[in-house]
């Protein structure tokens, strides 16, 4: 069954440094996805892609976020200059289409900036 | 702006017992309602999309069910399993979004 990939699963890093999440979305999916949850708390939206740019975007993802997708497979999150309270599991998703059809999600990456 | 709560926040049931898990949101123009499990320090796992046409699916032991009126639906897990326990979320589409409630962790004991 197709699924949702995400490297690394973990990743620590000193504040302040550049980190870059990556995923592989289903292959034939049009629209991709970051969702973060901080420990203890809801899945919280983050941006949406869709024909190379920018859709949607939460108040979260601020100037120090990216996104990009560098090639056909992959899509990648950017978090410039790391702080503390960006800790949290990062999630992938991918959709076939925007908000009707099932929205799947990856094993999720997780942040930890100390 | 869309806000989904789930209720109860846990459940802790006995194997074997039928169970309902509820969810519930603001804004009732929605196209679908999904319903996810989380592992402990997992991912998410889809379990049901429900389309707002529908206002019951069903998979194996699990059946949701949709009340767009009401900004309502319920998870019901029949016959639980120590396997089930995780918790549940629910989520509701925006125009490319998916709001999430808290989740309902669930703890079925043998």
């Amino acid at each position: 069954e197709p699924e949702v990939t995400q490297t690394p699963s973990h990743q620590v890093t000193q504040m302040g440094q550049e980190v870059i999440l990556r995923c592989v979305p289903i292959s034939n999916h049009l629209y991709f996805y970051w969702y973060r949850q901080i420990l203890g708390q809801k899945v919280e939206f983050l941006v949406s892609f869709y024909n190379n740019e920018i859709s949607e975007k939460s108040e979260i993802f601020d100037d120090q976020f990216s996104v990009e997708r560098p090639d056909g497979s992959n899509f990648t999150l950017k978090i410039r200059s790391t702080k503390l309270e960006d800790s949290a599991m990062y999630f992938c998703a991918s959709s076939g289409d925007r908000g009707l059809p099932e929205a799947f999600f990856g094993q999720g990456t997780r942040l930890t900036v100390v | 702006k869309q806000e989904v709560t789930q209720i109860p926040a846990a459940l802790s049931v006995p194997e074997g017992e039928n169970l309902v898990l509820n969810c519930s949101f603001t804004d009732s123009a929605i196209y679908n309602l999904q319903w996810f499990r989380q592992d402990p320090g997992k991912g998410l796992t889809s379990l049901l999309l429900i389309q707002s046409s529908q206002r019951e699916q069903t998979s194996g032991r699990l059946n949701a069910s949709l009340d767009k009126s009401s900004g309502r639906s319920t998870l019901y897990i029949a016959a639980s399993q120590p396997g089930d326990s995780a918790t549940y979320l629910c989520a509701v589409p925006g125009y490319s979004t998916l709001t999430f409630g808290k989740g309902t962790m669930l703890l079925v004991s043998p």
